[in-house]
Formats: structure tokens, C-alpha cells, sequence
């Protein structure tokens, strides 16, 4: 069965620094683009983070450029968030999320809470 | 940034009752191949996002035929023929042609 698993959600104060994981199972994962998508609290959906499946390829919405760095490690089925310098508006919830072929996985999501 | 625009943003629908949710998108979706960028998702109250329909108007496995989208350029339309009471949730639409991958505001569907 196909699985994702994401982790390490936390309160982190502004400014503070956070790195999220997500585990895949029972798909290729390193035939898989991997994204993160967000959704802040009663809000909608935004794509935040997106990458190759060799890792060559990153792409980044503007509100996170510089402060967040996507990566994968294949050897270990796994997506990485770094996320640095972190803003109250980053509060959400991070969902890890697989495209391949005609396939579309999402994870449970991993809650991220910036505040004071 | 490709601007996608749902509407409405609020639907009451009762039971048995066909709905339709229509998504604009401020530029066209059509790739080179003439296949059209867009997907739909459909989120039930306290669970992940799960993508209904892919390529506008393809029917992701295990998702019930009363599910149909259609549309093409920048017109795109999400169809349910006759609502469920697990059809209730939010429906996003989103583009993938042009990074960054845009949403629409989601529409909310609940029952009557």
C-alpha cells in the first residue's frame, strides 16, 4: 500500500528554524516528483516547495525562496523542508505530496505553528 | 503567477441534485501537446486532499463516475450529477503549466 508519512511539525518561535520529513512506501519513489503544499488554518491550499526525481530540478514559491531549501534523499525514500527563518505566516499544515505517471499521493500533513 | 478563480465559493446542494463548480484561469492551460494543465481536488472535513480529476477532464482511479470534468483553454468546470452526503468538502482546482503551481479559493459544498 502506498504510504507517506510526514514529521517533525512543531511551535518554533519567529525566526526560528524547522526541517520536515517525509517518508515514502510501496511506490518508486525516485520515479516520483515530490512537492510540499500548505494549507494555513481555514485557508486554502498553496504549493510551497517541488522537485525531481534525481533532485536536479527545485522549484519555489516567492514567499520562501532563500529561507527554505527542498531535497530527497532516494537511497532512503525520503523528502526533506528545510526551513529556516521561519514568520507567523508560515504557520500550516505540510502536506508531502507525489506525482507519477497517473499517480497522486498525499500525506497525512504535519503541523507547523510559528509564534511567540 | 497564473490567477485561478473559482466560483461560487459557497454551494448548497440537496441531496440527489446535480452541482457544478466552474475555475477560470487568468492565462491558458493547453501544453504543447495539446493536453490541458489542470487538476481537481476534492478535500473531506479533517482529511488530506485527494485529487478527483486530472489533465481537466480525466477521472482519477476509484473516483465515482458521477464525477466528470470538462473545460478547456481557461474555462474549466467540475461536474457532480447527483450529490452524495460524502461529497460534502471543499473542491480546489489547480494549475500546473506555469510554476509557481496555483489553487483556486476552493469552493465549499455542503448539503441543503
Amino acid at each position: 500500500e502506498m504510504q507517506l508519512v510526514e514529521s517533525g511539525g512543531d511551535l518554533v518561535q519567529p525566526g526560528g528554524s524547522l526541517r520536515l520529513s517525509c517518508g515514502a512506501s510501496g511506490f518508486t519513489f525516485n520515479t516520483y516528483w515530490m512537492s510540499w503544499v500548505r494549507q494555513a488554518p481555514g485557508k486554502g491550499l498553496e504549493w510551497v516547495a517541488h522537485i525531481s526525481p534525481d533532485g536536479s530540478a527545485k522549484y519555489y514559491v516567492d514567499s520562501v525562496k532563500g529561507r527554505f531549501t527542498i531535497s530527497r534523499d532516494n537511497a532512503k525514500n525520503s523528502l526533506y523542508l528545510q526551513m529556516n527563518t521561519l514568520r507567523v505566516e508560515d504557520t500550516a499544515v505540510y502536506y508531502c505530496v507525489g506525482w507519477g505517471g497517473f499517480a497522486n499521493y498525499w500525506g497525512q500533513g504535519t503541523l507547523v505553528t510559528v509564534s511567540s | 503567477d497564473v490567477v485561478m478563480t473559482q466560483s461560487p465559493l459557497s454551494l448548497p446542494v440537496t441531496l440527489g441534485q446535480p452541482a457544478s463548480i466552474s475555475c477560470r484561469s487568468s492565462q491558458s492551460l493547453v501544453y504543447s501537446d495539446g493536453s490541458t494543465w489542470l487538476h481537481w481536488f476534492q478535500q473531506k472535513p479533517g482529511q488530506s486532499p485527494r485529487r478527483l480529476i486530472y489533465k481537466a477532464s480525466n477521472r482519477d482511479s476509484g473516483v465515482p463516475d458521477r464525477f466528470s470534468g470538462s473545460g478547456s483553454g481557461t474555462d474549466f468546470t467540475l461536474k457532480i450529477s447527483r450529490v452524495e452526503a460524502e461529497d460534502v468538502g471543499l473542491y480546489y482546482c489547480m494549475q500546473y503549466i506555469q510554476w509557481p503551481h496555483t489553487f483556486g479559493q476552493g469552493t465549499k459544498l455542503e448539503i441543503k
